[in-house]
């Protein structure tokens, strides 16, 4: 199955670092979701986005749904320690057409904040 | 609290047997889905449901099984087909239509000896 193409796949930095992850994908998607994930444990929704060019914030976190809707960015300011997970994008392509909840996950991005 | 709760947390089976992991939702969402989540790796669907009664294959349904008899529930079964079945699983559900959120469970960390 096709899975979206997540940058980086790890991260390692200090803490009250800003932190910029990206999601593509070579189809356009309808949705995108931000999601992240502690070790164990299910992944918990960050953040949602519906439409091209719509910017999203969470708290520090702020995610973009991308103009050319084939990709999508979260960044995380001033970085702390609970920031540690792993941050997974998802999206639904367009061609699904709205028939099903079905999302593409991607490959996840490791982040590790040093106090 | 609404939410959807998975058990057990860890299983462990002998090579060749069957096992069924638990999921159940009270968040009154249509759709149920089953993912597989190996190191190092994304998501991987399993199956999904968007009613009773009624499933889907995903992308690795192979060697597993899956019921929707009630709304609330979707057990998911590996059978002995599965030929690498030591993996985390995770349950999800959502509404159908509008928004495509999914929210997930805490998962099962299932390993096969």
């Amino acid at each position: 199955g096709q899975q979206l193409n997540q940058s980086p796949q790890s991260m390692f930095i200090q803490e009250g670092e800003d932190v910029s992850m990206n999601c593509t994908s070579s189809s356009i998607f309808n949705t995108w979701l931000w999601y992240k994930q502690d070790p164990g444990e299910g992944p918990v929704l960050l953040i949602a986005l519906y439409k091209a060019g719509e910017l999203t914030s969470n708290g520090r976190l702020t995610a973009q749904f991308g103009i050319t809707r084939k990709d999508s960015f979260l960044n995380i300011s001033a970085s702390i320690p609970s920031d540690v997970g792993i941050y997974f994008c998802a999206g639904q392509p367009d061609h699904y057409g709205g028939a099903t909840n079905k999302l593409i996950f991607g490959t996840g991005t490791l982040l590790a904040v040093q106090p | 609290d609404g939410g959807i709760t998975q058990s057990p947390k860890y299983l462990f089976r002998k090579e060749g047997q069957n096992v069924t992991l638990s999921c159940e939702q009270n968040l009154n969402h249509d759709a149920m889905y089953w993912y597989r989540q190996d190191p190092g790796q994304g998501l991987r669907l399993i199956y999904y449901s968007q009613i009773v009664n009624d499933f889907q294959k995903g992308d690795i349904a192979e060697g597993y099984s899956v019921s929707r008899e009630k709304k609330e529930s979707f057990p998911l079964t590996v059978t002995s087909a599965q030929k690498n079945p030591t993996a985390f699983y995770l349950c999800a559900s959502s509404i159908i239509g509008g928004m495509n959120e999914q929210f997930f469970g805490p998962g099962t960390r299932l390993t096969v000896l």
